[in-house]
């Protein structure tokens, strides 16, 4: 079984439509949670990060964390089809750049 | 200019011959890192380096190596490549103060026949 994982997709909306997605883990050590975007043909771009639970908001993207579930959940109001990517959750024991581990990636698709 | 550069984009190479991909950076980050991508699978750590005389294996080290000739500069080897090293290779950096915040290159697409 993987450390982290997240349903390959692909999940296909309308714009304007929110987008919900998630991630399960298994090693409660994990204190940092990240969600990575990845455009097409380019590397992973860090969107947002959260340090154990609760939830944090930016713009349009809203993270939250669930230890006691083991659960993290990124949703996306107003989606665009900019928004069009694979969205990929990680998540780190501490800070600092210590080693990540990914889950596999969602593909969404935003349709105009 | 990018600031983490990966060299070449995009390789085919034959099975057993041996391989170089290579990384460089501006950023002025002392921890790099190399990471496979896999459909389904997402990103797996290869190698990583906390400064120029630090090298770690990753979870799935076997059949690579790495050097780390500056702190800029990060290379990943494939001593003799297989089939199933097919994938999407990428350099990451990040600074010591960044919580998880990795900085990717744009990826090396690798095919091996």
């Amino acid at each position: 079984q993987k450390e982290v994982e997240q349903d390959p997709g692909p999940l296909s909306v309308p714009e304007g439509a929110i987008v919900s997605l998630n991630c399960t883990y298994s090693n409660s050590a994990f204190q940092y949670f990240m969600w990575y975007r990845q455009y097409s043909r380019k590397g992973p771009e860090l969107l947002m990060y959260t340090y154990s639970s609760g939830n944090k908001e930016d713009g349009r993207f809203t993270a939250q964390v669930d230890k006691s579930s083991k659960y993290i959940s990124l949703f996306i109001r107003d989606s665009q089809p900019s928004d069009s990517a694979t969205y990929l959750c990680a998540m780190s024991p501490k800070a600092a750049g210590n080693k990540l581990t990914f889950g596999g990636g969602t593909r969404v698709l935003v349709k105009p | 200019d990018a600031d983490v550069t990966q060299t070449p984009r995009n390789r085919i190479t034959k099975t057993g011959k041996r391989i170089m991909l290579e990384c460089s950076q501006t950023k002025g980050h002392d921890r790099m890192y190399w990471y496979r991508q896999d459909p389904g699978l997402g990103l797996r750590l290869i190698y990583y380096s906390f400064d120029v005389k630090d090298i770690n294996k990753g979870e799935i080290s076997d059949g690579y190596s790495v050097s780390r000739q500056a702190q800029a500069k990060f290379s990943l080897s494939l001593e003799s490549a297989i089939p199933n090293q097919t994938a999407l290779y990428f350099c990451a950096t990040s600074g010591p103060g960044a919580v998880g915040t990795q900085y990717f290159g744009p990826g090396t697409r690798l095919t091996v026949l």
